[in-house]
């Protein structure tokens, strides 16, 4: 198994392009979720899905779109990109889906991560 | 504010040492969780504690869960210089927090050879 990939690696935009990052995953996983991560701080919620077809808001979700057509496939959209959303995000996946009580638990695969800059 | 919150934010210490590092959290739990992000990597989950277990070992790594003060703590037994890392406690809340796991800021440990 592959397991988390990413892609790109790097990517430099300009302020007011759009781009999106590519998530897959080959371990048939319900739960995937994106999170970017700023210098010396820890991760924060873009968004996730707990199913093909069903995607919701997490923490930072403004300017990033999401869509889950497939359950091996999670791309995250910037529709206009700004220096704020300079970052590394990281695409994560679990077999469980968190927040269910009595559910059973598994731990998150991460993938590697993009580094994106947006000048 | 975050859900779990670590500290301290940063730990230096010496080969052979112990690192204790904390974690707190504001709401209810299913599980907690122990994640591990060498430099410019993903994080890799190091250990799992369910909300009815107090304490569970790994290897070189205690992780202990008090439900009562909401917070859990990860020890690391005679570090060595291959854990160097920000160490990360992640919460999956009840379901009236969503279907998320929620992360805090991290520890930095640094164990110098």
């Amino acid at each position: 198994n592959a397991g988390v990939t990413q892609t790109p690696k790097f990517q430099v935009l300009k302020t007011g392009q759009s781009m999106t990052l590519q998530c897959a995953q080959d371990m048939n996983h319900e739960y995937m979720s994106w999170y970017r991560q700023d210098p010396g701080m820890g991760l924060r919620l873009i968004h996730y899905s707990v199913g093909a077809g069903i995607t919701d808001q997490g923490e930072v979700p403004n300017g990033y779109n999401v869509s889950r057509s497939t359950t091996e496939d999670f791309p995250l959209r910037l529709l206009s990109a700004a220096p704020s959303q300079t970052s590394v995000y990281f695409c994560a996946s679990s077999a469980n889906i968190p927040g269910l009580a009595g559910g059973p638990s598994y731990e998150q695969y991460f993938g590697p991560g993009t580094r994106l800059t947006v000048t | 504010s975050q859900q779990g919150e670590e500290d301290p934010q940063a730990l230096s210490i010496q080969e052979g040492e112990n690192a204790t590092m904390n974690c707190s959290y504001k709401t209810s739990i299913n599980n907690l969780q122990w994640y591990r992000q060498n430099s410019g990597r993903g994080l890799v989950h190091l250990i799992l504690i369910r909300s009815n277990e107090r304490e569970k070992h790994s290897g070189r790594l205690r992780v202990t869960l008090d439900t009562s003060k909401k917070s859990s703590s990860l020890l690391i037994t005679a570090s060595r210089a291959a854990d160097t890392a920000s160490y990360f406690c992640a919460t999956d809340a009840r379901k009236a927090a969503g279907n998320k796991l929620t992360f805090g800021g991290g520890t930095r440990v640094l164990v110098k050879p």
